[in-house]
C-alpha cells in the first residue's frame, strides 16, 4: 500500500539559509500533519492542515510557514535557520472523514543545520 | 509538564523476557496510541486504544488504559532483538487530532 512520501530524505544547510520540506500524502487522505523531533528528543506538534486550510498550529516558530495544496501535498518553508533547527521532521496523514484515528506517518526529514 | 510521560526512560532486559512501558498524562483524551522509532528512523504505529477501553491486544503486544489514573502500560511479551527500539505513547484530544508524544521508552533487547 502506498505510503506517506516525504523529501528529501536528508538534507544540509548553513545557518541562515532556507530550506524546503515536501510531504505526499497517502492517497485520498486529506489532513496532514506535521512534527520536530530534535536529538534525543520526542516529536513536537508543528502544525496541521485539513482540506488546503491551516486546522491547528503547535509551536512551530514564526520563521517557518507551511501551506498545503490543491493535490493535498504540503510543504513546510523553512527560513532564517538556526543550528538549533536540526531535527527530523516528520509528515503524518490521514482521511478525516474515516473512522481511523490513526495518523500515518512519513520516513521523515533529517535536517541538519551548520 | 508533558502530555504522555514515560517511564523507564531507558529498559535492557534478555530476549525472551517481557518488556513492560509506561506512560501517563495529565488531559482527557479521544485515544492513546503507541508507536515505535528504530534508531533516528521514521514512527511505525503500533496500536491504539480508545478513551473507552481498557485493554487491547495485538500479536505480542498488550496495551492498558487507565482513565481515571490517566495512565497506560506496553507489554511486549517474548521480546526478541529485533524489538530493540525506542517506544512512544501518544496521546490524541480533541477534533483536530494532533498527537502529543510521551518522553519515549528505549528498549534494548540482548540476545
Amino acid at each position: 500500500a502506498a505510503g506517506v512520501i516525504q523529501s528529501p530524505r536528508h538534507l544540509i544547510k548553513e545557518k541562515r539559509e532556507t530550506a524546503t520540506l515536501k510531504c505526499y500524502p497517502i492517497p485520498r487522505h486529506d489532513t496532514v500533519y506535521w512534527y520536530q523531533q530534535g536529538p534525543g528528543q520526542d516529536p513536537q506538534f508543528l502544525i496541521s492542515f485539513y482540506e488546503k486550510m491551516q486546522s491547528d498550529k503547535g509551536s512551530i516558530p514564526d520563521r517557518f510557514s507551511a501551506q498545503q495544496f490543491s493535490d493535498y501535498h504540503s510543504e513546510l518553508n523553512m527560513s532564517s535557520l538556526e543550528l538549533g533547527d536540526s531535527a527530523l521532521y516528520f509528515c503524518a496523514s490521514r482521511y478525516a472523514l474515516s473512522r481511523d484515528e490513526t495518523q500515518y506517518f512519513g520516513p521523515g526529514t533529517r535536517l541538519l543545520v551548520l | 509538564s508533558q502530555q504522555g510521560e514515560e517511564d523507564p526512560q531507558a529498559l535492557s532486559i534478555q530476549e525472551g523476557e517481557n518488556a513492560t512501558m509506561n506512560c501517563s498524562y495529565k488531559t482527557s483524551i479521544n485515544n492513546l496510541q503507541w508507536y515505535r522509532q528504530n534508531s533516528g528512523r521514521g514512527l511505525v504505529h503500533l496500536i491504539l486504544i480508545r478513551s473507552n477501553e481498557r485493554e487491547k491486544h495485538s500479536g505480542r503486544l498488550r496495551v492498558t488504559l487507565d482513565t481515571s489514573k490517566k495512565s497506560s502500560s506496553l507489554l511486549i511479551t517474548a521480546s526478541r532483538a529485533a524489538d530493540t527500539a525506542s517506544y512512544f505513547c501518544a496521546t490524541l484530544k480533541g477534533s483536530n487530532y494532533k498527537l502529543t508524544f510521551g518522553k519515549g521508552t528505549l528498549l534494548t533487547v540482548n540476545p
